[in-house]
């Protein structure tokens, strides 16, 4: 039973272009949603996240959007750059100690190409 | 601060041997987790600790042990390992809800191949 559904799979940007990452999750009860990202041969780092409290959160070039309703959320990368070339992974988890554990998603590989 | 630290970093075993992946953090966090990582299939976990003395299967358990008898240490067990364990294997930490900022921190994890 896959709880978090992440696509594309693989997706490749033009540089200054914008990467778009979408996510769907199951379980209502989830209510924190991380984004992490991994370069080869290191472990993932939290990125950004977000709380269902919101619809829209960003740092920098990195924005989450988030669709309680529609149980989706997506990570938007604007002016991508080569440097962002690395997997990234959606996850969630709820607020029930014992049961805090991250669900992550399959995982995009984003190449940024000049 | 060394954050969470994994060892070995590569290993190779054969069929039908046992190994255990040393997992330690530093920041005091009350949650770790054992994920393993396969090419498109994300990340697994296969057990999780809530804290010194408690332990919880996760979705991909069989074939592994854990132990927790420490806050800082979860080591991860082999036995009579198979092809079908090679993989990547992470370790993360983070603190609960209740505890402060639900950050995982992940290690840099152990390439096993098993022959």
């Amino acid at each position: 039973q896959q709880q978090v559904k992440q696509s594309p799979q693989s997706l490749i940007v033009q540089k200054g272009g914008i990467s778009i990452i979408n996510c769907a999750y199951e379980n209502t009860a989830f209510d924190y949603f991380p984004w992490y990202q991994q370069f080869p041969g290191k472990g993932p780092a939290l990125l950004i996240a977000i709380r269902p409290d919101v619809s829209e959160k960003k740092e920098g070039r990195f924005t989450i959007s988030f669709n309680k309703s529609a149980k989706q959320f997506s990570l938007h990368i604007m002016d991508s750059q080569p440097g962002d070339s690395a997997t990234y992974f959606c996850a969630a988890s709820m607020r029930d100690f014992g049961n805090e554990k991250l669900t992550f998603g399959t995982g995009t590989r984003l190449t940024i190409i000049p | 601060n060394a954050g969470v630290t994994q060892t070995p970093k590569f290993r190779i075993l054969k069929i039908g041997q046992s190994m255990t992946l040393q997992c330690a953090q530093d920041m005091n966090h009350n949650y770790m987790y054992w994920y393993r990582q396969d090419p498109g299939m994300g990340l697994k976990l296969i057990y999780y600790s809530v804290g010194a003395g408690i332990t919880d299967k996760g979705e991909v358990p069989n074939g592994y042990n854990v132990s927790r008898s420490t806050t800082e240490d979860f080591p991860l067990r082999l036995e009579l390992a198979a092809p079908s364990q090679t993989s990547v294997y992470f370790c993360a930490s983070s603190y609960s809800w209740g505890k402060g900022n639900t950050e995982a921190f992940f290690g840099q994890g152990t390439r096993l191949t098993v022959v």
